[in-house]
């Protein structure tokens, strides 16, 4: 089955500051990389999304880059604010053309005033 | 629309009680997913079905857990008889199509399942 590792597992920035995820994979077949957003006490919603044949897709604050050669992918948060502290999670297809998602392990994310 | 449904929110049970998990995808999703939450093992997928029909049930940890979807607006998950480390919660969550490519997860709310 599909590996998927995600790092760092915790993370504090200052406000205004960027924070960056960064989640490896070992299935070269993969053309599909979620990313969810988790806040305390609620469900995993999706964020943002990129497909294997870009590579990278932002969406105002916030960026999705790939590297499909070296099988990691990566998200970028921009100019940090209390609201984006939560744990985001990183995601894999089993299958290149499967729906079952194989999830890292989570990044809480901690943006300090 | 109303989004994946789930129910109940919180289930605090003692040890050996049969306990069910309730799920109303969202309507017109044909693939439905059961997924456990806890610290130690993050997200696991415990089952997925397509059109009402289980297709891997390999993340399902033991006989005690069974799930059926008998329409495609309905699902459960059963848990007998429960133990202290099936404390977790559970997502349920539904997409639109078969491959994940072109139709992203949506999850429920969640059930927070406490067995003493």
């Amino acid at each position: 089955g599909e590996n998927v590792e995600q790092h760092p597992s915790t993370l504090s920035v200052q406000e205004g500051d960027s924070a960056v995820i960064k989640c490896t994979y070992s299935d070269s077949a993969s053309n599909y990389f979620p990313w969810y957003k988790q806040e305390l006490g609620k469900r995993p919603q999706l964020i943002i999304d990129i497909r294997s044949n870009v590579g990278e897709k932002k969406d105002q604050r916030i960026a999705v880059t790939l590297n499909k050669t070296a099988k990691h992918f990566s998200l970028h948060i921009t100019e940090t604010q209390p609201e984006d502290s939560a744990v985001y999670f990183c995601a894999v297809p089993e299958q290149a053309a499967g729906n079952k998602l194989t999830f890292g392990g989570g990044t809480r994310v901690l943006v300090k005033p | 629309d109303a989004g994946v449904i789930q129910s109940p929110r919180h289930e605090v049970t003692e040890m050996g009680q049969e306990v069910t998990l309730r799920c109303k995808p969202i309507s017109g999703h044909n693939s439905l997913f059961w997924y456990r939450q806890t610290m130690m093992r993050g997200l696991e997928l415990l089952i997925y079905f397509n059109n009402n029909v289980p297709i891997d049930d390999s993340g399902m940890p033991e006989d005690r857990f069974s799930a059926k979807m008998p329409n495609a607006s309905f699902s459960t998950l059963k848990i007998q008889p429960s133990e202290p480390r099936d404390s977790a919660v559970y997502f349920c969550a539904s997409s639109l199509g078969r491959s994940s490519y072109n139709s992203p997860l949506h999850f429920g709310n969640g059930t927070r399942l406490t067995v003493t």
